[in-house]
């Protein structure tokens, strides 16, 4: 079966850079996605790596490490707008079609001034 | 572009009754997937539909059911519902296999 491991909660102050990080057991890997999810609001995407190594986009950076089953996203300068949930999760191993994502129980960010 | 929709946003039921959930996706897309995200969790893929048929499931009863519409909209139907099956219920949309996934806001379920 498939395992993800984050975070419950975590608290950070504006301006600064917050690490969350995400542990994962799937029995074939294709894939890590990262969603940003805001109270009664849709998930919405923030990146995805397949390759081990850093992808960065604006204020947002995702790691993964696929012989450690680790990955991390990287927010800097926060903001307090960034207060949301992040979920991380991975393709399913049997996804030929994508959109089968096993998602983590997500970590809720609260960003303080 | 409206993005993918979905309808009602909010629902109370019985437990015992029926009740369906509709998702429009985003214009371009043809596949559809629903997912279940109870309160604190992540959310639990449910299926996926792609030319009118259900083209993947997750571990989910036969109670839950969907259909896809010609117009690529789709449907998902739960039956007997249980006090367990209170939750947000996503739908994601997306055109091409490995292409990013666009989610409704979702419909929130509640059933007493």
């Amino acid at each position: 079966g498939q395992n993800i491991d984050q975070p419950t909660e975590m608290t950070a102050t504006e301006g600064a850079i917050v690490q969350i990080n995400c542990t994962y057991q799937t029995s074939g890997f294709n894939g890590l996605f990262w969603y940003q999810q805001h109270a009664g609001e849709a998930p919405t995407f923030l990146s995805y790596n397949v390759l081990d190594g850093l992808e960065e986009k604006g204020r947002f950076s995702s790691f993964l490490s696929r012989s450690k089953g680790y990955s991390y996203l990287l927010l800097k300068e926060l903001q307090m707008k960034d207060s949301a949930s992040y979920l991380c999760a991975v393709r399913h191993p049997l996804d030929n079609y994508g959109q089968n994502f096993v998602f983590g129980p997500g970590t809720r960010l609260s960003v303080l001034p | 572009d409206a993005g993918v929709t979905q309808s009602p946003t909010h629902l109370i039921k019985t437990r015992g009754q029926q009740v369906t959930l509709r998702c429009s996706p985003k214009s371009g897309h043809d596949t559809v997937s629903w997912y279940q995200q109870a309160l604190g969790q992540g959310p639990q893929f449910i299926f996926q539909y792609y030319e009118e048929e259900e083209r993947q499931r997750g571990n989910f009863p036969d109670r839950f059911s969907g259909h896809q519409f010609p117009n690529y909209s789709s449907e998902l139907n739960v039956n007997a519902l249980l006090l367990g099956d209170s939750a947000l219920y996503l739908c994601a949309s997306s055109s091409d296999v490995w292409n990013e996934a666009f989610f409704g806001q979702g419909t929130r379920l509640t059933v007493v």
